[in-house]
């Protein structure tokens, strides 16, 4: 049972590229969300899904796109990066609807954008 | 977008010594207080949840308690060792995702 993982670990990519983050998870949840996170500022909701086929807008949506096909994966686009979206970017899971339950997270992927 | 605070943003202790942070957040329509904790390198954990006024929960030397009226939850460390350093991060839920302070980080010194 791996849990939340994240690909890849780094990456490095100059002004203008695109590149998609992949967040798998195992645990049948239902929830998944995209965190990025900046020193002195937390963890920042980028977008999320409630389910499969579904998306929504969090706090920092704009540069981002996301998609979620398949109920185990979510993944985060970049179709033009810039120097501002050099973060580190967390992918979290839960299992469902409710205010109790804990968000599961992934080991990160951190992106320098040159 | 609600609005989380944590004091302080930064802490350093020595082995030994007991420590406490704030998390403050808006009293109304509270549902529930989630506590994580942050090791560097790694991913946040969960710590607790908090639902009720008054709730006190404890998980070894780790403990928090939560006040819904006046909108703020306690997290206190007992006897901190070096392996409680981490940032500890609050989050109410906010629609349905979480909205996270920006934490406490906590150093102990040994």
């Amino acid at each position: 049972n791996a849990g939340v993982t994240q690909t890849p670990k780094f990456r490095v990519l100059k002004t203008g590229q695109s590149m998609t983050l992949l967040c798998a998870q195992d645990m049948n949840h239902e929830y998944m969300y995209w965190y990025r996170q900046d020193p002195g500022m937390g963890l920042r909701l980028i977008h999320y899904s409630v389910g499969e086929g579904t998306t929504a807008k969090g706090e920092v949506p704009d540069g981002y796109n996301v998609s979620r096909l398949k109920k185990q994966n979510f993944l985060l686009g970049l179709e033009s990066a810039a120097p501002s979206q050099t973060s580190v970017y967390f992918c979290a899971s839960r299992d469902r609807d409710g205010y109790s339950y804990e968000q599961y997270f992934g080991p990160g992927t951190r992106l320098t954008v040159t | 977008i609600l609005n989380v605070e944590q004091s302080p943003q930064s802490l350093h202790v020595q082995e030994g010594d007991s420590t406490n942070f704030t998390c403050s957040f808006p009293s109304s329509n509270f549902y529930a207080l989630h506590w994580y904790r942050w090791e560097t390198a790694k991913s946040p954990e969960a710590l607790f949840v908090m639902t009720l006024n008054g709730d006190e929960k404890k998980k070894g030397r780790i403990s928090a308690t939560l006040n819904t009226k006046e909108g703020y939850s306690y997290l206190y460390i007992k006897g901190s060792q070096p392996e409680d350093s981490a940032t500890y991060l609050c989050a109410p839920p906010s629609r349905r995702a979480l909205t996270f302070g920006s934490g406490t980080r906590l150093q102990v010194q040994p």
